[in-house]
């Protein structure tokens, strides 16, 4: 069974503090982890990663991947109170019946105060 | 572009009361998904189609939910009879899933269902 699991399950910090959310994985034939930012309603996609060691980057945020390490983490610089939020990792499995199943982790409640 | 629609947004019933949500993906998706979530939790599957085809229905309650997806597009998951535990946030998403499927999900904003 493939498993997800966050750390930490949730942060408190100040506004233009730096966080690195973490997130490792165990699934039997990996295709792709996938970061999702979640407020009051939808998840919304942040990045696919599907190769170690390329950093995918958005404005302030950014990620990489370790398949040999299964994990990957999720960077915040200059956190605005805007960006709280549940950070959501997911993975998605490439075999057989369960190609495009994704899995998630129970994810990051990220509060940023003022 | 119209995004992944869901209907009702909030539906409060007694329990042993049945109860459907409806979801209309974004137009072109071949995949769609039914995930629960519960609070402080991330979302977990119910159920995947592929077109018509219901490809993953391991984690579906089979014995009070079911699911339906007409023509390959819109779908309907009903709950009956609803119980307490029944009470959180269905999400419906769909994505584009070819032979380089990308498994980036589009999500609606979920039904949240209280059960009293």
């Amino acid at each position: 069974e493939d498993k997800v699991v966050q750390s930490p399950l949730s942060l408190v910090v100040h506004e233009g503090d730096t966080v690195t959310l973490n997130c490792s994985y165990e699934v039997t034939n990996f295709r792709s982890l996938l970061w999702y930012k979640q407020e009051k309603k939808a998840p919304t996609f942040l990045f696919m990663l599907t190769s170690s060691g390329i950093e995918k980057k958005s404005g302030r945020l950014s990620s990489i991947l370790d398949k040999k390490e299964l994990f990957s983490i999720l960077n915040i610089t200059a956190t605005q109170t805007g960006d709280s939020a549940v950070y959501l990792c997911a993975v998605t499995n490439a075999g057989g019946t369960s190609y495009g199943k994704l899995t998630f982790g129970q994810g990051t409640i990220l509060t940023v105060h003022p | 572009e119209a995004g992944v629609v869901q209907s009702p947004r909030y539906k409060i019933i007694e329990k042993k009361q049945p109860v459907a949500f409806w979801c209309n993906p974004i137009s072109g998706h071949n995949t769609l998904y039914w995930y629960l979530q519960n609070l402080g939790q991330g979302p977990e599957l119910l159920i995947r189609y592929e077109n018509e085809e219901a490809v993953d229905d391991s984690q579906l309650p089979k014995d009070r939910f079911s699911a339906e997806r007409l023509k390959g597009v819109d779908s309907t998951l009903k709950i009956q009879p609803a119980e307490l535990g029944d009470s959180a946030v269905y999400l419906c998403a769909s994505s584009f899933l070819g032979s380089a499927g990308t498994g980036e999900l589009f999500f609606g904003e979920g039904s949240r269902l209280t059960v009293l």
